[in-house]
């Protein structure tokens, strides 16, 4: 059983530039959660997917955006870049609650982007 | 809003001693509680949960948590250590009123195991 994958693995960007991270969520489960951690830093809550919607949403300005696809696999995409969003980007996977999903997000690996 | 607090951003603990990261949470509702590791270059691993019944978790790798609601309290403990424990540690807290809503985490505990 696969659980959480996410790719690329490491990205570097320059400032301006836009990224595309892609996330794809444990086997059964339907939503799909981001999380940016920054160095030395415990991970902050960016916005979280359902069929295919946003549902809810953390401190993070609109450069920040994200889609979720009918295979529950989503992309996070980052307009704009900054050098402060250097980061860990961690995707998490869960079943939704009001399908009897228990209340436990699955985390991949992350995806470590660097902006210079 | 809800918070988390983790004391200690580093414990040192000496091979096969016990080892306790303490964690304390602000919340005005219930709660669900979650301990995570993070070893070096990877993503989080679920150690224990806690969301309701009895108060005391026991974990993965031999650890257990015990939820204190009158201290606001969900510190991780573990009775004899190994190098292998040697992580960040993260303590999170949902709200259960929202189901699979966004986890709030504290700053992280960095256990490094001496041998």
């Amino acid at each position: 059983d696969a659980g959480v994958t996410q790719s690329p693995t490491h990205l570097i960007k320059t400032r301006g530039q836009q990224v595309t991270l892609r996330c794809s969520p444990k086997s059964g489960h339907d939503t799909v959660s981001w999380y940016q951690q920054a160095l030395g830093q415990g991970p902050q809550f960016i916005f979280q997917y359902y069929e295919e919607e946003e549902r809810q949403r953390g401190n993070f300005p609109d450069r920040f955006s994200g889609h979720q696809f009918p295979n529950y696999s989503s992309e996070l995409n980052v307009n704009a870049l900054l050098l402060g969003d250097s980061a860990l980007y961690l995707c998490a996977s869960s079943e939704a609650r009001g399908r009897g999903g228990q209340e436990t997000q699955y985390f991949g690996p992350g995806t470590r982007l660097l902006v210079l | 809003a809800q918070s988390v607090t983790q004391l200690d951003s580093q414990v040192p603990v000496f091979e096969e001693a016990p080892v306790e990261l303490r964690c304390n949470y602000s919340s005005s509702v219930s709660v669900y509680l979650f301990w995570y590791v993070q070893y070096p270059n990877q993503g989080l691993q679920l150690l224990l949960k806690y969301l309701s019944g009895s108060t005391l978790v026991k974990g993965i790798n031999g650890f257990e948590a015990e939820f204190n609601k009158s201290q606001t309290s969900f510190h991780l403990r573990k009775p004899s250590v190994h190098i292998s424990d040697t992580a960040e540690y993260f303590c999170a807290v949902s709200d259960p009123d929202f189901g699979n809503e966004k986890l709030t985490f504290g700053t992280g505990t960095r256990l490094t195991i001496i041998p």
